[in-house]
């Protein structure tokens, strides 16, 4: 069965810094990959999602991820946090021919001034 | 365009009360979900529904029911609430459950079993 692993519980980074959240992912095939960020007392909002083709996904507001196949991993990332990027991130699979998604446990950044 | 809206935002319910959780979509949707979140848990898929009418269980169904009388609603049932279901309820839609379809997401709702 497919699932997901986000190693990083809380991670904390200066503004202005680089980010890099882990997720590695279990599963026979090629995935789908999504990375769901979500504010304090928000729903889930996408960032950005790889199906095919290029592995460096490009996402909204300035995060991209990389999908490695020989590591099973697909990295969020981000050159400079912003104060406005504390959240927490989840990672997500979803498996071919099934309508369900399946999610990390989730990383909480905390980015300090 | 509202979205995804979820009523209500926060609950208090004692152990052994019912209540319906409402969701709403105006995107037009065939696909709809509950989960629920937990700390150190992520999001667990609670039920779904594939279109107007039906309805499917998913990771963690038990005490829970659902109903999805209009495509635009998907209602979340507690019948005899317990401490264990205190969790923060997100519901998402989809247009179709395809595997790399966007689920988009309500701001959820906070609900405490005392």
């Amino acid at each position: 069965a497919q699932s997901v692993t986000q190693p990083d519980i809380h991670i904390t980074v200066s503004e202005g810094a680089s980010l890099e959240l882990r997720c590695n992912y279990s599963y026979g095939a090629t995935p789908y990959l999504f990375w769901y960020v979500q504010s304090p007392g928000q729903g889930l909002q996408l960032l950005l999602k790889y199906f095919s083709g290029d592995t460096l996904v490009q996402g909204i507001k300035g995060f991209e991820a990389e999908f490695k196949r020989s590591q099973s991993s697909f990295n969020l990332r981000k050159p400079s946090v912003h104060w406005s990027d504390a959240a927490e991130y989840f990672c997500a699979v979803g498996a071919y021919n099934t309508d369900k998604l399946i999610f990390g446990t989730g990383t909480r950044l905390q980015v300090f001034p | 365009n509202a979205g995804v809206t979820q009523t209500p935002k926060f609950r208090v319910l004692k152990t052994g009360q019912s209540m319906t959780l409402l969701c709403a979509q105006d995107m037009n949707h065939e696909y709809m979900y509950w989960y629920r979140q937990d700390p150190g848990m992520g999001l667990r898929l609670i039920h779904y529904s594939v279109g107007e009418g039906t309805t499917a269980k998913g990771e963690v169904p038990d005490g829970y029911n659902v109903s999805r009388l209009k495509k635009q609603n998907f209602l979340l049932g507690l019948e005899s609430a317990a401490p264990s279901q205190t969790s923060v309820y997100f519901c998402a839609s989809s247009l179709l459950a395809e595997q790399y379809n966007e689920q988009f997401f309500g701001p959820g709702t906070r609900l405490t079993v005392l």
